[in-house]
């Protein structure tokens, strides 16, 4: 079974523009998750779908933002990149539903490591 | 609110020494789940334990024991006989149960970075 598969592995790019990031979740998980885990800072939650909808989102701004398409993949939009959105970005998947469970286990991806310079 | 705090930021030791990470968390909640995972150099983390909070047996896997005791709000990790291989950043990590849209998220301690010296 595939795990989760993100990418790209890395990413460039400069202070101002955009940077699209992708997440393919194990197959027959409903729910994406994306993280940010900057240097020294921890995992921060992002967002979180499910079923196509926005269930939750993190203390971020809202240049921050996302969408989770009918298969379920999702993709993180970043735009008017800082210098401080430099971290590696963590997408995780699981069988959330609307019948929500903190029990559910996430399994992550390797992630996308973007540098913004 | 939620949060998890993980004390030791950097831990090193050498091959085949015993070594425990520290965990404390604060919840609200009466019912909640706890987390360990593993995070290696290649950036993926790996799942390693899940605990209710109904759930206060100590468990036992090969080399990693847990143990949680509500009392102290804590969830330690340790690693028996440490190898190289268990160098890695381990994150201890606390979810809600609540079943409402909106629920929370898995909140992260800030990590312990473990490193096993040959």
């Amino acid at each position: 079974e595939a795990g989760v598969t993100q990418s790209p592995t890395h990413l460039i790019k400069t202070r101002g523009q955009q940077a699209t990031l992708r997440c393919s979740p194990i197959s027959g998980h409903t729910s994406v998750y994306w993280y940010q885990q900057a240097l020294g800072l921890g995992l921060q939650f992002l967002l979180w779908y499910d079923e196509g909808e926005e269930r939750n989102r993190g203390n971020f701004p809202p240049r921050f933002s996302g969408r989770q398409f009918p298969n379920y993949s999702s993709e993180l939009n970043v735009n008017a990149l800082e210098l401080e959105d430099s971290a590696l970005y963590l997408c995780a998947s699981s069988l959330e539903g609307r019948s929500f469970s903190g029990a559910n286990v996430l399994t992550f991806g390797a992630g996308s490591r973007l540098t913004v310079l | 609110a939620q949060k998890v705090t993980q004390a030791q930021t950097e831990i090193s030791v050498v091959e085949k020494e015993d070594v425990t990470l520290d965990c404390v968390y604060e919840t609200r909640d009466t019912t909640y789940y706890l987390f360990w995972y593993k995070q290696p150099p290649s950036g993926e983390l790996v799942f390693l334990i899940r605990r209710n909070s109904f759930d206060e047996q100590n468990e036992i896997s090969g080399r990693y024991s847990w143990n949680f005791q509500k009392s102290t709000s804590s969830f330690n990790f340790t690693i028996t006989a440490s190898q190289v291989v268990d160098s890695a950043v381990y994150f201890c990590a606390l979810s809600e149960a609540k079943r409402v849209q909106g629920a929370q998220k898995l909140v992260f301690g800030q990590g312990t970075r473990l490193t096993i010296n040959p």
